[in-house]
């Protein structure tokens, strides 16, 4: 079965400073990850996903597939980026996500 | 830009009673979900459903829950005879296909059983 984790419960950073969220997963065949983001009193919204080698907002994430790994990362946090951050994966032709607890990402000034 | 919807925001019942949440996915998507959020927890995948059948589901959707399509707008789950750990957030997703295409999640139900 698939999992992921997320080791960090809050990450609290200041503005200005780099970001990096982790995100581990262990699934034994090919993984689509994603990152969804839910800002206060809003939906969960997909940030990113590993297929399309964006950056939205900022952020990027690489999929890492010796380290089992797909960190978001951002070199400057910005106030706005306060939000939860949920790292998920997609396993085969399911099409269900499996999510991380999450990490709260808090900027501070 | 259209946006899954879900009904009630909060749902608050007895031990014991039978509770619907209720979904409006976003009209043109094939596939919806359910998943839910118990405090403190993960977001858990419940259902998967499309074609007007389940295409997967988790261990937690035993025979307590259903889900139905009743017209061609709505997307429900039925709890029956709540417990006090159904007490969890429920989002309702829906997207376009499968595979490739992003879930798109409502707002949520929080629903708390007393």
């Amino acid at each position: 079965a698939q999992r992921v984790t997320q080791p960090e419960k809050l990450l609290s950073v200041f503005k200005g400073a780099p970001v990096e969220l982790k995100c581990n997963y262990s699934y034994s065949g090919s993984p689509e990850l994603f990152w969804y983001v839910q800002y206060s009193r809003q939906r969960l919204q997909l940030l990113l996903r590993h297929i399309s080698r964006e950056s939205i907002k900022g952020f990027t994430a690489d999929l890492n597939k010796g380290e089992t790994s797909f960190h978001l990362k951002k070199p400057f946090a910005q106030e706005e980026d306060s939000a939860m951050y949920y790292c998920a994966l997609r396993a085969g032709t399911a099409s269900k996500l499996t999510f991380g607890t999450g990490t709260r990402l808090q900027v501070t000034l | 830009e259209p946006e899954v919807t879900q009904t009630p925001s909060h749902q608050v019942t007895q031990m014991g009673q039978e509770v619907i949440l209720r979904c409006v996915p976003i009209s043109n998507h094939l596939y919806f979900y359910w998943y839910r959020q118990i405090l403190g927890q993960k977001v858990e995948f419940l259902v998967s459903f499309y074609n007007n059948e389940i295409s997967e589901k988790s261990e937690i959707f035993d025979d307590q829950f259903s889900v139905e399509r009743p017209d061609g707008s709505n997307f429900t789950l039925k709890i029956r005879s709540t417990k006090l750990e159904d007490s969890a957030m429920y989002f309702c997703a829906s997207s376009l296909d499968t595979l490739s295409y992003e879930q798109y999640f409502g707002p949520g139900t929080r629903l708390t059983v007393t």
